[in-house]
């Protein structure tokens, strides 16, 4: 995922908010994804955002994009241990998602 | 939110042999699939579009020979892993476009070990 990029690691005590920080090149890129994923298994969406948004919220998650700065973030509210995960963020260029490094969550009691 | 479903989630196999995996989508229809690769503790890389009713599209240096792709229903994609080597040993997930516009949707992923 050389287009989008995210910091490896990111840890946070349980109940504070976490913020995952994802960068991407192509302002033409029509959907943002959140996804996470646990050990062994799939990716499991988390959200998505239209690039013509600036926020979308959905319970404890909230996603900014700021698209002059081609930033997108993913607030966890009250962040849980069951968070604790690993999170891509990915970008849809011409049909195809193109996926960052992802951020590995770790969540302390 | 909408399923995909994969089988098998492990498949042990020896060097040589062939090895399918498949990619259902439960309860929706999905005219194209997508099928990536993912290692250990690194990010999932494109292998290829499938599409129902036609040839797969392999993204470079994907081979299509050792990756056989067929996509014979609206619900089913399958991939075989043709003279499997070690190197092969992957974790493979596919995806679907769900029914709403800008969803996609993950399997659980299938491990594969090659002996």
């Amino acid at each position: 995922g050389e287009d989008v990029e995210q910091s490896l690691f990111l840890s946070v005590r349980e109940g504070d908010s976490s913020v995952i920080n994802c960068t991407y090149t192509d302002s033409s890129s029509t959907y943002l994804y959140w996804y996470k994923q646990e050990p062994g298994a799939g990716l499991q969406l988390l959200t998505y955002i239209f690039s013509n948004m600036d926020m979308k919220q959905d319970q404890r998650l909230t996603v900014l994009l700021n698209k002059k700065d081609k930033h997108l973030s993913l607030r966890i509210a009250d962040t849980q241990t069951g968070d604790s995960a690993i999170y891509f963020c990915a970008e849809k260029k011409g049909g195809k998602l193109i996926f960052g490094q992802g951020t590995e969550l770790s969540v302390k009691p | 939110g909408a399923v995909v479903s994969q089988h098998p989630s492990r498949v042990i196999c020896k060097s040589g042999t062939s090895v399918k995996i498949e990619c259902r989508s439960l309860d929706f229809q999905a005219t194209t699939m997508f099928w990536y690769r993912q290692f250990p503790k690194q990010s999932l890389m494109l292998m290829a579009t499938s599409n129902e009713g036609s040839k797969a599209t392999y993204e470079q240096g994907v081979e299509k020979d050792k990756f056989l792709i067929n996509h014979a229903s609206l619900t089913l994609s399958t991939l075989t892993v043709t003279s499997a080597h070690p190197e092969d040993s992957s974790f493979y997930i596919c995806s679907a476009s769900g029914p709403n516009t800008g969803e996609l949707f993950f399997g659980e992923g299938s491990r594969l070990t090659v002996l």
